[in-house]
C-alpha cells in the first residue's frame, strides 16, 4: 500500500516555510525523505528510524510518529534550490528492511 | 559523490526488441534496487536485490528480469520491447545495514516506438 503525501503542491516565496505529511496504512520501521529535481534521480534528504535516530540534511528537519504512522518534513526558510518533488518512502522491517514502497509526491514550487 | 552508474541514458527501440540496460556501482553495496517512473509520477519499485543471486520482484509487477551475478553489477533485461514498457528507469544501491540511504543513479529514459 503506497503511502499518502500532503499536499499534493506547495508554492512558497523565497524565506517562507514548508511542512510535507506523510501518512501510511502499514506500521513503519523508518522513513526517508528524497528530493527529486525535474530531470535528476533523487536525492536523499533524511532517514528516521523508529526508536528516534536521524540521519539528514542540516537545513531540513522531520518528525516521525510511530504510533500514528506518520512523518511530516519541515523546511524552513525555503530557498530557490529548494524547488523540486519530495518523496517520501517508509521502509518495512524484518526480511523486508531497505525496500522501500514511496509515495505519490509532493512538487514544491519555491519563487523569488 | 555516489558511484553508481546507468547506461545507456537514453535509448529509444523499436517493438520487438531485446534490451539491457545497465547498472553498476563501485561502492560494494550489498542491496540494489531498479525503480520504473513515468514523468511527473511516482517511483515504482519492479525489482530488488540483497546480494550475489538473490533477486526479488517489487510492488509494480514489470515483464522485464533482472540478474545479479557480481556485487557491483545489476541489469535488467526485457526480452521484448513493447511501447507500454516506455519510461524512466532508475537504480539505486545501498550499504548493508537497516539506516542507509539509497544512492540513485542518474536513470536511463526508455522510448520504444
Amino acid at each position: 500500500q503506497q503511502p499518502v503525501q500532503s499536499p499534493q503542491a506547495v508554492i512558497l516565496r523565497e524565506g517562507e516555510d514548508a511542512v510535507i505529511n506523510c501518512s501510511s496504512s502499514k506500521a513503519l520501521y523508518s522513513v526517508h525523505w528524497y528530493r527529486q529535481k525535474h530531470g535528476e534521480a533523487p536525492v536523499f534528504l533524511m532517514i528516521l528510524l523508529k526508536g528516534g535516530e536521524q540521519k539528514g540534511h542540516e537545513k531540513i528537519s522531520a518528525s516521525f510518529n510511530e504510533k500514528k504512522q506518520q512523518s511530516s518534513l519541515y523546511l524552513t526558510a525555503s530557498q530557490l534550490s529548494y524547488s523540486g518533488t519530495y518523496f517520501c518512502g517508509p521502509g518495512a522491517g524484518g526480511t523486508s528492511y531497505g525496500k522501500l514502497t514511496f509515495g505519490q509526491g509532493t512538487i514544491l514550487t519555491v519563487h523569488p | 559523490e555516489a558511484d553508481i552508474y546507468q547506461t545507456p541514458r537514453y535509448l529509444v527501440i523499436g517493438t520487438g526488441k531485446k534490451i539491457t540496460l545497465e547498472c553498476s556501482q563501485t561502492m560494494g553495496h550489498d542491496k540494489m534496487y531498479w525503480y520504473q517512473q513515468d514523468p511527473g509520477m511516482e517511483l515504482h519499485l519492479i525489482h530488488y536485490s540483497y546480494g550475489v543471486n538473490s533477486t526479488e520482484k517489487g510492488d509494480l509487477s514489470s515483464e522485464s528480469t533482472v540478474s545479479r551475478i557480481r556485487t557491483e553489477h545489476f541489469p535488467l533485461t526485457l526480452e521484448s520491447a513493447r511501447p507500454s514498457h516506455t519510461s524512466q528507469y532508475l537504480c539505486a544501491s545501498t550499504p548493508r545495514g537497516m539506516s542507509y540511504e539509497q544512492y540513485f543513479g542518474p536513470g536511463t529514459r526508455l522510448t520504444v516506438t
